[in-house]
């Protein structure tokens, strides 16, 4: 089962312009976290938050996470054509059974 | 290694045949994670090692999926009697217990 939504399903922008994707999420978590896939390729880590932050950055990320609303975003800023990748959220749970579960993902097109 | 090798990349098969799929994690990382990925979709859980253990195997389809880590290291999905709706990017991640995973480019299997 898919752990989180992410909205939208698919975003385009111009090089340059600023890049939001949200998650939600239906079970308690003890972080939240934001990979990358590239077209073929693995899933690269992005960044955690953990449930007590708020807010988190990472280079030209920003990652918000609100418990009460079950929600997180996920800001790109200053995009990149090479930024151009799938986006998951997934939440991640339990403590000795610790488990990340992920979201369908953003696709994410950054045009030159 | 340098990371999560997963083998083979590419596996066709018949339906009905038993297929194997290796993950080599990367070394001295404690934690184990087998997910499978559809078209679009984000990651499913699958299961997950501590060392040799298996610790979660609730993502497991079916009694025709398995999987192991004897010496705690590389580990092995196994699924007998193939079927076409097995077909999927079957994707492996490590971890040293801390709660960030890592990926290997998983195996791409196509169940004829």
């Amino acid at each position: 089962s898919q752990q989180g939504e992410e909205d939208p399903q698919a975003l385009s922008i111009q090089e340059g312009e600023n890049a939001t994707m949200n998650c939600s999420y239906k079970t308690s978590i003890n972080n939240l976290q934001w990979y990358r896939q590239n077209s073929g390729r693995g899933l690269v880590h992005l960044i955690l938050i953990r449930s007590n932050e708020r807010e988190k950055h990472s280079g030209r990320l920003r990652v918000t996470l609100d418990t009460s609303k079950k929600s997180s975003s996920l800001l790109i800023t200053a995009s990149r054509a090479a930024d151009t990748a799938s986006y998951f959220c997934a939440g991640g749970s339990g403590g000795s059974n610790y488990k990340l579960t992920f979201g369908k993902g953003t696709l994410l097109t950054v045009n030159p | 290694g340098a990371g999560v090798s997963q083998s083979p990349r590419y596996k066709v098969t018949k339906r009905g045949q038993d297929v194997a799929l290796r993950c080599d994690p990367i070394s001295g990382h404690v934690s184990l994670y087998w997910y499978r990925q559809a078209l679009g979709q984000g990651p499913e859980f699958l299961t997950y090692f501590n060392y040799e253990a298996q610790q979660d195997k609730s993502g497991l389809p079916n009694d025709r999926f398995s999987a192991e880590r004897p010496e705690g290291s590389i580990s092995t999905l196994t699924i007998q009697r193939t079927e076409q709706r097995d077909s999927a990017m079957y994707r492996c991640a490590s971890s040293p217990l801390s709660e960030k995973l890592f990926f290997g480019s998983g195996t791409q299997l196509s169940v004829l």
